[in-house]
């Protein structure tokens, strides 16, 4: 069935560095990958996504790329600030499996100061 | 609507007891689904609604679950004799339809169930 697999878990930087959360899926089918950041106490909010026919795609300090060969895609945050602090979630749509969204396990992403 | 709007924000009910959770989707979205997210946890699919077709209903955990969706726009989910495990935020959210489109979440029911 459908899966979709977060790395890491957990991840800690300092203000101003660069933080890489990776995603893989199973179905090769799939065609959109959106990613989703939730603060605390807080809905889940789209922060990026792409489809398959592109392979990055940029949006100021976010970017997310796509490696549909190795079915796995990545969400890069530059200059990192405390107020990306939250759990990111990454999905992939699968045609497959009902037309709906398979979400990872989640990324607590901690800048510290 | 503008949003994505869920009610009860909060609910506390006693383990056995049936509660009844609200989805109100954006205007124009056909597509509706709810989620399950316990503390600390990822998202849980629980069923999916588009447009007239048959509820995708594959995710429901047990037969004391169930969802409904009226005239194409509201929802609820019901869940019946409630146990603690029962806990966690459910969220709602919608879509423009059939096809790749991302989510948009309401801001979740917190159920307790003590």
């Amino acid at each position: 069935g459908e899966n979709v697999e977060q790395h890491p878990s957990t991840l800690s930087v300092q203000e101003g560095d660069s933080a890489v959360i990776k995603c893989t899926y199973s179905d090769s089918a799939s065609n959109y990958f959106p990613w989703y950041k939730q603060e605390l106490g807080k809905r889940p909010q789209l922060i990026i996504d792409i489809r398959s026919n592109v392979g990055e795609k940029k949006d100021q300090r976010i970017a997310v790329t796509l490696n549909k060969t190795a079915k796995h895609f990545s969400l890069h945050i530059t200059e990192t600030q405390p107020e990306d602090s939250a759990v990111y979630f990454c999905a992939a749509f699968f045609t497959g499996g009902g037309n709906k969204l398979t979400f990872g396990t989640g990324t607590q992403l901690k800048v510290e100061l | 609507g503008a949003g994505v709007s869920q009610s009860p924000s909060n609910k506390v009910t006693e383990k056995g007891k049936d509660v009844e959770l609200r989805c109100d989707p954006i205007s124009g979205h056909t597509a509706l689904y709810w989620y399950r997210q316990s503390l600390g946890q990822g998202l849980e699919f629980l069923i999916y609604f588009q447009g007239n077709s048959a509820p995708d209903k594959s995710g429901l955990p047990s037969d004391r679950f169930s969802a409904e969706r009226t005239g194409g726009s509201v929802s609820t989910l019901t869940i019946q004799r409630t146990q603690q495990e029962d806990s966690a935020v459910y969220l709602c959210a919608s879509s423009f339809g059939q096809g790749s489109y991302g989510y948009t979440f309401g801001s979740g029911t917190r159920l307790t169930v003590v």
